[in-house]
């Protein structure tokens, strides 16, 4: 079992759906993040969780819309998607923001599809 | 303002050559952490390094070496006798105290390796 788990890896929707992504993470880490990856651009921060708390939104459209229950847990909501928002959708955690070491833990992604 | 450039896009090697993939950075921080990644077919990141800015010792792991230059920024990266499971996308990442220790990449290097 890989430590950062995402579900489901692939998903295809329609403009009108409302889908979720999972993310679970079973390091004992208390920062959570989503990451979008889109063809040729880098990998863009969508949110950043620490101990449960939104530290980070970088400018993410309303149609995305994160929830973390608890440390273990991360979720992103979609609502109203655009084709645009086609992408690999990466989730990470890592101990703590504050923790010196800095490395993420990512899971396999999930691949999203918008019709 | 952080910037992470990995001027080279693709690169593709024979099996048993040495390659090279560089990163340039930029930070007004000077304390700060310098990463790569390795992402394979499977989708998700594997973190390879970290370092911080008060190291500049340069690192040999097996075929894998890190040449961290702050006085030209950069961090490159030179795998030795590639291999075909090198065949990835490597990416470049850096942390420092700016905006709440947000990590940010690289446009990534898509290496392949031939047999």
């Amino acid at each position: 079992e890989t430590g950062v788990t995402q579900t489901p890896r692939h998903l295809v929707m329609g403009m009108t759906n409302k889908k979720s992504l999972k993310c679970e993470q079973h390091l004992g880490h208390n920062a959570m993040y989503w990451y979008k990856q889109s063809a040729k651009k880098p990998l863009e921060l969508m949110f950043v969780y620490n101990f449960k708390e939104q530290t980070e939104n970088n400018s993410v459209p309303s149609r995305f819309s994160p929830e973390c229950p608890n440390s273990s847990h991360l979720f992103l909501h979609l609502h109203t998607l655009q084709p645009e928002d086609s992408a690999l959708y990466l989730c990470a955690s890592s101990p703590s923001l504050a923790a010196n070491t800095g490395e993420l833990f990512f899971g396999e992604g999930s691949r999203l599809t918008v019709l | 303002a952080q910037k992470v450039t990995q001027a080279q896009t693709e690169i593709s090697v024979v099996e048993k050559e040495d390659v090279t993939l560089d990163c340039v950075y930029e930070t007004r921080d000077t304390t700060y952490y310098l990463f790569w990644y390795k992402q394979p077919p499977s989708g998700e990141l594997v973190f390879l390094i970290r370092r911080n800015s008060f190291d500049e010792q340069n690192e040999i792991s097996g075929r894998y070496s890190w040449n961290f230059q702050k006085s030209t920024s950069s961090f490159n990266f030179t795998i030795t006798a590639s291999q075909v499971v090198d065949s990835a996308v490597y990416f470049c990442a850096l942390r420092d105290n700016t905006g709440g220790f947000k990590t940010i990449f690289g446009a990534g290097t898509r290496l392949f390796v031939k047999a």
